[in-house]
């Protein structure tokens, strides 16, 4: 399998739930980040890792959590969110750490709904 | 800071009209510039990018030219199809460590 797979494609969550959003890359790519994509708003960078290292906290609420434990697999550990959390949840990839330069691997996203 | 604007939507064409989506930039130095596209239930794919001034991108008979005297980097299209019904979204890279600013994008309609 090629490209950037998350899973799952939809999660609906209530709010004391905890969930995990699992993305997963075969490109060989050194950098994965995970990005936030809500209605009428650009995209919001959330964290960033570089060879498993998180390179980029972007001001993140702690409900959220990430971990990387290899540069293949990358994951987003969720737990007492809250509504305005609800959006569509993107991974990318990059060649390294100049990679956006050459643009990003993104995958599908996974839709995300608190209620 | 760096920040991307792009034109409101939706923008409605008939197949086979011109297409302009229109993006300036404000960043420091000399960014890359990309436009991506995201179809109906997918995630962004990179469509076509330029790294200096006067480059075009082009893929898809898509073509966007970084102007840097009017910091703009407008996307094109001859002739659109059916197909092409998606969000487009601008966005550039001005170096800093790995930070993209992106667009709020713009949602293209074509209708038969």
């Amino acid at each position: 399998e090629t490209g950037v797979t998350q899973t799952p494609r939809h999660l609906v969550m209530g709010m004391t739930n905890k969930k995990s959003l699992k993305c997963e890359q075969h490109l060989g790519h050194n950098a994965m980040y995970w990005y936030k994509q809500s209605a009428k708003k650009p995209l919001e960078l959330m964290f960033v890792y570089s060879l498993e290292e998180r390179v980029e906290n972007n001001s993140v609420p702690s409900r959220f959590s990430p971990e990387c434990p290899n540069s293949s697999h990358l994951f987003l550990h969720l737990h007492t969110l809250q509504p305005e959390d609800s959006a569509l949840y993107l991974c990318a990839s990059s060649q390294d750490v100049w990679g956006p330069f050459y643009g990003y691997t993104f995958g599908s996203g996974t839709r995300l709904t608190v209620v | 800071g760096d920040s991307v604007t792009q034109m409101e939507g939706p923008v409605t064409l008939s197949e086979e009209a011109f297409l302009t989506i229109n993006c300036t930039y404000t960043a420091t130095g000399y960014p890359s510039l990309f436009w991506y596209v995201q179809y109906p239930g997918e995630g962004l794919q990179l469509l076509l990018k330029a790294t200096k001034a006067d480059d075009k991108g082009s893929n898809k008979g898509f073509e966007a030219t970084y102007r840097k005297e009017t910091t703009s980097f407008h996307l094109e299209k001859g002739s659109v199809q059916v197909s092409d019904s998606a969000v487009y979204f601008c966005a550039l890279f001005s170096g800093g460590y790995q930070k993209v600013t992106f667009g709020t994008g713009t949602k293209l309609q074509v209708i038969p």
